[in-house]
C-alpha cells in the first residue's frame, strides 16, 4: 500500500462547477499537508498548506483535513478554465523533513 | 514565479554519459531539495541540502550526487547516464528544515537520454 494514495484523473468538469480533488494516507504520523498546482511545463506551486484537522479557505480554495479517517481534499468552487492543471496533495511526517507527494489528478475545466 | 531558479531548461545527452544541474534558491531560503518527477512514478524525493550539509536521502540512485556551495545555490550531478534516467528534475528550497517550513519550487529540468 502507497502511504499517499491519489485519482490520478483525468477529471472533467464544466466552468463554474465546484470540484472536489481528495488523497488518501496510511501514516498516521503525517501532520502538515499541502496541496500544490502544476500546469504543464511548470513546477509544482504551493497553493494550500494545513497543520490540524479542519477547513482552511484562501479565495476560492479550501483544504480540508480529517485526520481521523487519513483523508484530506481540495475544493475549488466556481472553477476556471486557467484552473486546469494536475494537483498534487503533500504532507511531512513528524521528525522528517521530507515531502511525500501523491502522484497527482489532472483537471480539466472546460469553458 | 516562486523565486527559485533552475538552469538548463533542457538537456538532451547520450547513454553514459554526464551532466550538471544547478538549482539557486529563493532569497533566504537555507534548505534545497531535489527531486524526479517521471510519467509512472511521480514526484520523488532524491535529497536536501541545509545550509551546506546533507540533511536528508531518498531514493538517490549511487550514479546521482549533489552538494550545497557557500553562496547556497546547489548542484546535481548525474553520471553514467541511463534511457530510464530521462524525467523532470526540480528543485526546491524553504527557510528551515521543519514540517512548518513549506518548499517552493523551480521548473525544473528536463533530461532527455537518447
Amino acid at each position: 500500500q502507497k502511504e499517499v494514495e491519489q485519482d490520478p484523473g483525468p477529471l472533467s468538469v464544466p466552468e463554474g462547477a465546484i470540484v472536489s480533488l481528495n488523497c488518501t494516507y496510511s501514516n498516521s504520523a503525517f501532520q502538515y499537508f499541502m496541496w500544490y498546482r502544476q500546469y504543464s511545463r511548470k513546477g509544482p506551486e504551493l497553493l494550500m498548506y494545513t497543520y490540524s484537522s479542519g477547513n482552511k479557505e484562501d479565495g476560492r480554495f479550501t483544504a480540508q483535513v480529517d485526520k481521523s479517517s487519513k483523508y484530506i481534499s481540495l475544493f475549488i468552487r466556481d472553477s476556471q478554465p486557467s484552473d486546469s492543471a494536475t494537483y498534487l496533495c503533500a504532507m511531512y511526517r513528524s521528525g522528517y523533513s521530507t515531502l511525500t507527494f501523491g502522484k497527482g489528478t489532472m483537471l480539466l475545466v472546460s469553458p | 514565479d516562486s523565486g527559485v531558479t533552475q538552469t538548463p531548461k533542457h538537456l538532451i545527452t547520450a547513454t553514459g554519459q554526464r551532466v550538471t544541474l544547478r538549482c539557486s534558491p529563493r532569497s533566504g531560503d537555507l534548505s534545497v531539495y531535489w527531486y524526479q518527477q517521471s510519467l509512472d512514478q511521480g514526484l520523488q524525493f532524491l535529497i536536501q541540502y541545509y545550509n551546506g550539509e546533507e540533511r536528508a536521502k531518498g531514493n538517490i540512485l549511487e550514479r546521482f550526487s549533489a552538494q550545497q556551495f557557500p553562496d547556497l545555490h546547489s548542484e546535481l550531478n548525474l553520471s553514467s547516464l541511463e534511457l530510464g534516467d530521462s524525467a523532470l528534475y526540480f528543485c526546491a528550497s524553504s527557510v528551515g528544515t521543519g514540517g512548518d517550513q513549506p518548499q517552493h519550487f523551480g521548473d525544473g529540468t528536463r533530461l532527455s537520454i537518447l
